[in-house]
């Protein structure tokens, strides 16, 4: 069965600082992993989508890399702003289309 | 396409009444799927549907909760009778068959059972 685990839980950090968020997965084999936002009482903004053959993706600010081998990726966020402060969930795609999800890392940003 | 639609936005209920979630997913789609959000447990895919055919309800929590999918563009989901520890915020998404294909979420369901 497979496991997602986001680390930290939690992550605060001044205006301005790259910020890096973990996703671990414990099966390999998976289509794709995908990045999402979600503000609080709000629904799943995707992010970043990278596909199993990739090693990373990047949209503006963001980039996510992937190691599929070593079940790992990474969120980078450059130079963050007050506006980046939400949660941060990530999802591997396996068999069936079933998207499995972390526990997501909740991100403050202090101005 | 205006995205993955969801209905009610909330819901409040007294325990044991009937609530129905709905969903329309993204036209052309064949997978949909529905997903509860709690601070507890994070979240869970309840059930998926291929081409209106349930594939996997092994995420359903009881046989309080039920999943239709009568035609491609019109989803429910039932939970009869409510409890208040259903109270949770259900998602709905949807993807094309593609392995590669992104999943798009609907804005979610707040559901509160008092």
């Amino acid at each position: 069965k497979q496991e997602v685990t986001q680390i930290p839980a939690a992550l605060s950090v001044p205006e301005g600082e790259n910020l890096v968020l973990n996703c671990s997965f414990t099966d390999s084999a998976i289509y794709n992993l995908q990045w999402f936002r979600q503000d609080p009482g709000k629904g799943l903004t995707s992010l970043l989508l990278i596909q199993s053959s990739q090693r990373e993706q990047t949209s503006g600010r963001l980039n996510a890399s992937l190691d599929k081998s070593s079940g790992r990726s990474t969120l980078y966020i450059a130079a963050s702003q007050p506006g980046d402060s939400a949660t941060y969930l990530c999802a591997v795609k396996a068999a069936g289309n079933k998207l499995t999800f972390g526990g997501g890392t909740r991100v403050l940003v202090k101005p | 396409d205006a995205g993955v639609i969801q209905s009610p936005r909330h819901e409040v209920t007294e325990m044991g009444q009937e609530v129905t979630l709905r969903c329309k997913p993204i036209s052309g789609h064949d997978y949909l799927f529905w997903y509860r959000q709690t601070m507890m447990r994070g979240l869970e895919l309840l059930i998926y549907f291929n081409n209106n055919v349930p594939i996997d309800d092994s995420g359903m929590p009881e046989d309080r909760f039920s999943a239709k999918m009568p035609n491609a563009s019109f989803s429910t989901l039932k939970i009869q009778p409510s409890e208040p520890r259903d109270s949770a915020v259900y998602f709905c998404a949807s993807s094309s068959a593609d392995d590669r294909a992104e999943a798009f979420f609907g804005q979610g369901t707040r559901l509160t059972v008092v």
